[in-house]
């Protein structure tokens, strides 16, 4: 599975935009983009997956570049309880076969008033 | 609707003691998970079954043993516990092995 990159700490203020960049550029055209959040002490909360179109879903959006290199997942409106560390994780999906996500250390993002 | 629960929340063992912690999840997934947590780092894969009948190791898989008892449930053991094995640790489930996961609350175990 193909190794990423991102940021260790981010701030943001309360009720703008949080975006959260993941490089990944040995990423292969199989290779899906998923994004995982853990509020602290609490078990990983899955967020959204995407393989190369832009995806939306009611808790983020995630753009991917067309060549797949890179990935920003977009929180809209940050609130004070989505400061958490967010994983991206690149994962193959092959039919019938496992894929097992790894997490690496995350970025922390920190919400601000 | 549960989720994913594990038992127990919290453990604390003296070294060469076994234990058992146990996952259940009530979303008829196929596939099941069990991670650790070490202080500041990700989360490291021990074991996984990616149907009922069938379990594989994953990165970290030395000191534990693992039983997917049906679809529902699935158990991580500890035979003689070492201080190393201080962690939360975690359990997953998802609909199949392709699909995203859904982790439990964790059980946090000191081993002294």
């Amino acid at each position: 599975d193909a190794k990423t990159t991102q940021p260790t700490s981010m701030d943001c203020a309360e009720g703008r935009a949080a975006n959260l960049p993941c490089n990944h550029s040995t990423i292969s055209g199989n290779e899906y983009v998923y994004w995982y959040r853990q509020i602290h002490s609490q078990g990983p909360q899955y967020i959204i997956h995407g393989l190369k179109n832009n995806e939306t879903n009611e808790m983020a959006s995630l753009i991917i570049t067309e060549d797949r290199k890179s990935s920003t997942l977009i929180l809209p409106h940050a609130t004070l309880r989505d400061t958490a560390v967010y994983y991206c994780i690149v994962l193959m999906n092959y039919g019938g076969s496992q894929g097992n996500l790894i997490f690496g250390k995350g970025t922390k993002l920190s919400v601000k008033p | 609707n549960a989720g994913v629960t594990q038992t127990p929340k919290f453990q604390v063992l003296k070294t060469g003691q076994s234990m058992t912690l146990q996952c259940a999840q009530d979303m008829n997934h196929n596939s099941m998970y069990w991670y650790r947590q070490d202080p500041g780092m990700g989360l490291r894969l021990i074991y996984y079954s990616a149907s009922e009948g069938t379990t594989d190791k994953g990165e970290v898989p030395n000191g534990y043993n693992v039983s997917r008892l049906n679809k529902r449930e699935f158990s991580l053991r500890l035979e003689s516990a070492a201080p190393s094995q201080t962690s939360v640790y975690f359990c997953a489930s998802s609909r199949d092995s392709l699909y995203e996961q859904y982790f439990g609350p964790g059980t946090r175990l000191t081993v002294t």
